[in-house]
């Protein structure tokens, strides 16, 4: 069975820096592209970010460029967010989601269940 | 950034059928997109559906009843999200998602559907 474990989400000020973690059990970690999705309490889905399986392909959204972070660790099947110069609307639950396909490109067939990171001073 | 648009709500009540659509921005064609739909209920992660290309080019989630279907409506620029037989665990927030340029997701606004 595919579990997605988040953890890392505290309560942060504005301006500070976090890291998520995300640890991967039940599938082959090192085959698929991963992403982070977030959404803010009782508001919509916003993808973060997507890391390829060996690292090599990594995009962001427009609002985290610069400031967020998406990296990999095969040999601990864990994904990391480090979120950097935190801003009030970055508060939102992070869920890490598993692509279906080594370079992404397809549809999230498991998510976590999400860890909340609020921002405010 | 693309945006696709979602009505913020839809009603339907038991055994009937909802329609659920996300429209495009007019410069995406939704002929050539993979349509991506999600299913969140309170308190739970989402879960996904089902995607929808074309008739030839279609699948479903693992486990997903067949009630749950994909199409799209190509003079309204939408992918819709059929659900027949409507029952009351179907009640959720539905989510449809496109990657509009490799290395780039968007998921629309979500559209809460209320089984009265």
């Amino acid at each position: 069975e595919v579990q997605l474990v988040e953890s890392g989400g505290v309560v942060a000020q504005p301006g500070g820096s976090l890291r998520l973690s995300c640890e991967a059990s039940g599938f082959r970690f090192e085959d698929y592209t991963m992403h982070w999705v977030r959404q803010p309490p009782g508001k919509g889905l916003e993808w973060v970010s997507l890391i390829s399986w060996n690292g090599e392909k990594i995009h962001y959204t427009d609002s985290v460029k610069g400031r967020f972070t998406i990296s990999r660790d095969n040999s601990k099947n864990s994904l990391y967010l480090e979120m950097n110069r935190l801003r009030t609307e970055d508060t939102a639950f992070y869920y890490c989601a598993k692509d279906l396909l080594r370079f992404g490109g397809s549809y999230f067939d498991s998510w976590g269940q999400g860890t909340l990171v609020t921002v405010s001073s | 950034q693309p945006v696709l648009t979602q009505p913020p709500s839809s009603f339907a009540s038991p055994g009937e059928s909802a329609r659920l659509t996300c429209t495009l921005p007019h410069d995406i064609n939704v002929g050539g997109y993979y349509i991506y739909w999600y299913q969140q209920k309170p308190g739970s992660p989402p879960r996904y559906l089902l995607y929808y290309y074309s008739d030839s080019e279609k699948g479903q989630g693992s486990g997903v009843p067949s009630r749950f279907s994909g199409s799209k409506d190509a003079s309204a620029n939408t992918g819709i999200l059929l659900i027949s037989g409507l029952q009351s665990e179907d009640e959720a927030d539905y989510y449809c998602m496109i990657w509009p340029r490799s290395g780039y997701v968007v998921f629309g606004g979500g559209t809460k559907l209320t089984v009265l």
